[in-house]
């Protein structure tokens, strides 16, 4: 079945750097990916997607992810982060069924950042 | 702008205590799914409503029933509460398709003692 891993659960960065935050896709053929974000206490966000194309895609907030199929991962990345950028980060994958569709996510990375 | 809305937002219930919570969308999306947030666990999809009049389980279905009562709503019931249900619950709706983004209410805390 198509899934996401996110290899780290928690990263603290400092305010200023950069960020990059992995996930990585298990499905054999070009997958939807997604990457959302959730502040505390509310819902999801969409930062970006990917379904063709452009294997680097633009999102919200000066997010940017790169699809790589040779190494299965659709990491996300930021050049400064940000205080406001702490949170919970979601990758999620798009997977069909008979009746539909529907999205099965990462376990998520929290990301602190600090001073 | 309203987006999709969930009732109630917090609730605490007695185990074996019945509920339902409420879920409606204002963007004409075909598509509606409640999800649960353990921490740790991510998201993992209950049901899922692919339009009016279907619905189908997830990979979490035990012990949640849902109805699609029209286009607009979408609702979660727990029948008789177990102290496992305690969990955030996302409703969440989507235009019907693959290349559509989907769009998340902002949560319901349950608390099952």
């Amino acid at each position: 079945a198509q899934s996401v891993t996110q290899p780290d659960i928690h990263i603290t960065v400092s305010e200023g750097a950069s960020l990059e935050l992995r996930c990585n896709y298990s499905y054999g053929a070009t997958p939807y990916l997604f990457w959302y974000v959730q502040s505390p206490g509310q819902g999801l966000q969409l930062l970006l997607k990917y379904f063709s194309g452009d294997t680097l895609v633009q999102g919200i907030k000066g997010f940017e992810a790169e699809f790589k199929r040779s190494q299965s991962s659709f990491n996300l990345r930021k050049p400064s982060v940000h205080w406001s950028d702490a949170a919970e980060y979601f990758c999620a994958v798009g997977v069909k069924s008979n009746s539909g569709y529907a999205l099965n996510f990462g376990k998520g990375t929290s990301l602190l950042v600090t001073p | 702008n309203a987006g999709v809305t969930q009732t109630p937002k917090f609730q605490v219930l007695k185990t074996g205590q019945s509920m339902t919570l409420q879920c409606a969308q204002d963007m004409n999306h075909n598509s509606m799914y409640w999800y649960r947030q353990d921490p740790g666990m991510g998201l993992r999809l209950i049901y899922y409503s692919a339009s009016e009049g279907t619905t189908d389980k997830g990979e979490v279905p035990n012990g949640y029933n849902v109805s699609r009562l029209n286009k607009r709503e979408f609702s979660l019931r727990l029948e008789s509460a177990a102290p496992s249900q305690t969990s955030v619950y996302f409703c969440a709706s989507s235009q019907q398709g693959t290349r559509n983004t989907i769009y998340f209410g902002e949560g319901s805390w349950l608390t099952v003692v």
